[in-house]
Order: structure tokens, then C-alpha cells, then sequence
């Protein structure tokens, strides 16, 4: 159990583009869902807390406007990178918490290049 | 605030020598712990977790680790390290209100045969 899966697994897209990330957990709810970016060879850094139904709640320094989260039901969220830059190269992953839980389940992530 | 250090960025050992993974934390109150590990290409895998039960925690594939609060330490141990032990490892420490987790920096674990 607690599944949580994300598509694509690696995705190019060109610069200026926009591309859209999904999160989904397969087998419960998730009442939160995290974005996190991990750099090359660098630890995951939170880029925003989301709640189903309600807006993301960013992190510091984290462009709300660029980097768009939708928790549009208990099962799916999605991280849309508007007009991609090869800075926003990275590896996303996300996780996903059940009602009541503190423990995270994590995706195998989404590796995004930008030429 | 919430924080982990990792105290080495890359520990190498041979294989079947002891693994030792050090890890403290910083916490306003009595945080959840957690170590992870990650494999090149691969997702974020539970190794263990503290929640203010038993201090010595035991995790998967013979990792254990102990939580000490006198020394804000959770460090990772395991008897006797194999080849596919290598990876990235991370502490991990629960952070605010929502249970977003904060991530130390990683340590690189290499086995040499």
C-alpha cells in the first residue's frame, strides 16, 4: 500500500514552454501533497505544501507564478513549470500524507530538462 | 526551527565493515525522525523512523539507528555493510505545522569490495 506514482519520469521540453507534472497516490487519499526540487548530487528542498482544494502554500523564495500546484482531488496534484528555462532543469519529486498521518510517501520523481 | 546536519557529505567502507551515518538535529520540540535513502535513479525509500517510542529504532535491510536526545543525535548504523548498500542516504526531521519534512544534506555511502 501507499503507493504514490508521477508522470512523466523524464521529460525535454523546450525553453519558454510549459510543462506539467502529476502526482498521484494510487491506494488512499492524500489530504497533503509536497513538492520538492532536488538539484544534482543536492538534498530535496520543499518548494510548496498543498491541501486539497484550498491554494499551495509556497516556500520562500519559490515563484508562485512559474510554478503552478493544483490539488484538485484527494488522489492527484499536479506542478505545471511555466515558461521553462534550462535553470528550472532539475529533479521534481513529490510526496503525498493521508488524513491524520505524519508520514510521507514519495514518488520516484520527474527529471525535467530544458534546452 | 527544525534542522539536520549531516556531518559527512561521502563515507566509504569496504564491504562487511560497519556503516556509520552521523546525523543531528535541531527541534523546538520532540521532533519525528527519519532516515531515507536513495538510489542513483531511483525514488526516496523509507529506511526508518523515530516517533518517540523506542529510541533504538531498527529499519529495513539491517539498519538501525538511535535516537539520543542529550546529544540531539540519530545517527545510522548497520553491522555489516553489502555492495548494494551504496547510495545516498538522508536525515530527515519533521518540520512545521503541515508535517513538511526537512531534509539534511545527504551522505554519500560507497562499498568497495
Amino acid at each position: 500500500g501507499a503507493v504514490v506514482s508521477q508522470h512523466p519520469s523524464w521529460v525535454i521540453c523546450k525553453s519558454g514552454t510549459s510543462v506539467k507534472i502529476e502526482c498521484r497516490s494510487l491506494d488512499f487519499q492524500a489530504t497533503t501533497m509536497f513538492w520538492y526540487r532536488q538539484f544534482p548530487k543536492q538534498s530535496l528542498m520543499l518548494m510548496a505544501t498543498s491541501n486539497e482544494g484550498s491554494k499551495a502554500t509556497y516556500e520562500q523564495g519559490v515563484e508562485k507564478d512559474k510554478f503552478l500546484i493544483n490539488h484538485a482531488s484527494l488522489t492527484l496534484s499536479t506542478l505545471t513549470v511555466t515558461s521553462a528555462h534550462p535553470e528550472d532543469s532539475s529533479f521534481y519529486i513529490c510526496s503525498a500524507v493521508s488524513g491524520g498521518s505524519y508520514e510521507q510517501y514519495f514518488g520516484p520523481g520527474t527529471r525535467l530538462t530544458v534546452t | 526551527a527544525q534542522s539536520v546536519t549531516q556531518l559527512d557529505s561521502h563515507v566509504s567502507v569496504s564491504e562487511g565493515t560497519p556503516v556509520l551515518l552521523r546525523c543531528n538535529y535541531s527541534s523546538s520540540y520532540s521532533p519525528s525522525l527519519f532516515w531515507y535513502v536513495q538510489h542513483p535513479n531511483k525514488g526516496l525509500q523509507l529506511l526508518l523512523k523515530y516517533t518517540s517510542a523506542a529510541t533504538l529504532v531498527k529499519g529495513i535491510n539491517g539498519f538501525e539507528a538511535e535516537f539520543k536526545k542529550s546529544e540531539t543525535s540519530f545517527h545510522l548504523t548497520k553491522p555489516s555493510a553489502h555492495m548494494s548498500d551504496a547510495a545516498e542516504y538522508f536525515c530527515v526531521v519533521t518540520g512545521g505545522s503541515q508535517g513538511n519534512l526537512i531534509f539534511g544534506k545527504g551522505t554519500k555511502l560507497s562499498v568497495k569490495p
